[in-house]
């Protein structure tokens, strides 16, 4: 079973440009979350889906961040326009339902200049 | 609030020597799961335990133990007879019962040398 997927793995782009990230989660997992780790500290939460509406945004750091979920499948997280301090890794993660465990992707390394 | 502390930022070893990773968290939950996720050079965040609040009984997985103390609010993790493919940072997280988002320390970066 394949697991949680991430693309791209690295994105580098000039401060103000807009960036899509994408992440498709385990197949059959409703819950689907996103995470940030900013300059080695600790891994943030974003967002959390539940299929295809947001269950939770507590984390969301500002309206330049924008999250879907069209048909409760595949996410995206749209971030424009980009900021110095969007740097960082973005991890999505999925879990079967709200109670199980979460697992991660690989990341996406966002740097913006 | 919630909050997990592991006061360690960076560790390291060589080969074949215990070490143990500290976690310390707060939550006004009385019912809470803890969990370790491991990330090596890779990049991944890969799982390693989840326990629920109310199973103090420690875990044992090979090398790998966890050392879960409610009155100290504290979920250790150890790692016997270390390897250089543990190198890696380490996180310690936490979650209401009822799951969702989980809350994590800033990470224990471990590194074995041979």
């Amino acid at each position: 079973e394949a697991g949680v997927t991430q693309f791209p793995s690295h994105s580098v782009i000039e401060k103000g440009q807009t960036v899509t990230l994408r992440c498709d989660p385990i197949s059959g997992h409703d819950n689907l979350y996103w995470y940030r780790r900013v300059m080695g500290k600790e891994i943030k939460f974003l967002l959390h889906f539940v299929k295809e509406s947001k269950q939770d945004e507590s984390g969301m750091p500002n309206n330049r961040f924008l999250a879907e979920r069209t048909g409760g499948t595949y996410s995206t997280l749209k971030v424009q326009p980009a900021e110095l301090e969007d740097s960082g890794v973005y991890f999505c993660a999925s879990s079967l339902t709200r109670a199980d465990t979460q697992y991660f992707g690989p990341g996406t390394r966002l740097t913006v200049l | 609030a919630q909050k997990v502390t592991q006061a360690q930022t960076e560790i390291s070893v060589v080969e074949k020597e215990d070490v143990t990773l500290d976690c310390v968290y707060e939550t006004r939950d009385t019912t809470y799961y803890l969990f370790w996720y491991k990330q090596p050079p890779s990049g991944e965040l890969v799982f390693l335990i989840r326990r629920n609040s109310f199973d103090e009984q420690n875990e044992i997985s090979g090398r790998y133990s966890w050392n879960f103390q409610k009155s100290t609010s504290s979920f250790n993790f150890t790692i016997t007879a270390s390897q250089v493919v543990d190198s890696a940072v380490y996180f310690c997280a936490l979650s209401e019962a009822n799951g969702g988002k989980l809350i994590f320390g800033q990470g224990t970066e471990l590194s074995v040398k041979p």
